[in-house]
């Protein structure tokens, strides 16, 4: 069965820290992908990957950066988080650029104090 | 500026009748159109694809019509349940990315 698995459900930091959220898939998938969520918003493209070491930025990368140094790996990263930056954070991996469907790991709601 | 419109933000319905949710866009021309379901707290989930030389696809009790001159999609639950009650996306290709719409959740009474 597919799997696609974020390192936390619920992250509570503070303004200023440097924020790590993990995602691992076990589908041997070559792209990678990280939204975030806000009510009303939708699903908003943050980064996503279409090979180990290939990061390209989608509609709101400003705060973020990510690294993919493993194909089954994709993490970002928030380099001094911000108070609005509290969101879900949702990872997802596909097999075909963006025909075929994603899957989507549990996400990560994330709180900035 | 490219759009996707959800009809509405929630759509109560009793059980056993049909679900009619419309996915509107603007400035985009997909090949591809998705659905997703979405339970509070959790991650979406694919349902169904229809691609843009195809008008409709049905699984189960889930049907999706597609039609790129009015650049609309239908989703309909029939018979629905009270286990359908969850939030639906709509999802266009573009670009080789998905972009989504902001969804329409829907609760079903018993």
């Amino acid at each position: 069965d597919v799997k696609v698995t974020q390192s936390s459900r619920y992250l509570v930091k503070r303004t200023g820290e440097k924020v790590f959220l993990e995602c691992v898939q076990d589908m041997d998938h070559e792209n990678m992908f990280w939204y975030r969520q806000d009510p009303g918003l939708g699903l908003r493209l943050i980064y996503f990957s279409y090979d180990v070491k290939m990061k390209e930025k989608g509609d709101i990368p400003e705060g973020y950066s990510v690294s993919r140094e493993k194909k089954e790996r994709f993490s970002l990263i928030l380099e001094s988080a911000s108070t609005n930056q509290t969101s879900m954070y949702l990872c997802a991996s596909s097999h075909d650029r963006g025909r075929e469907t994603q899957y989507f790991g549990p996400g990560t709601r994330l709180l900035v104090l | 500026s490219q759009k996707i419109e959800q009809n509405s933000e929630a759509l109560n319905i009793q059980e056993g009748k049909t679900a009619t949710l419309t996915c509107n866009y603007t400035n985009y021309s997909p090949a591809y159109l998705q659905w997703y379901r979405q339970d509070p707290g959790r991650g979406p989930v694919f349902l169904l694809l229809i691609r843009e030389n195809e008008k409709e696809k049905r699984k189960e009790r889930l049907k999706v019509t597609f039609d790129t001159t009015l650049k609309q999609s239908l989703f309909h639950i029939t018979a629905s349940q009270p286990a359908d009650s969850a939030t639906y996306l709509c999802a266009l290709t573009n670009d080789y990315k998905l972009s989504f719409g902001a969804g329409t959740t829907v609760t079903v009474r018993a």
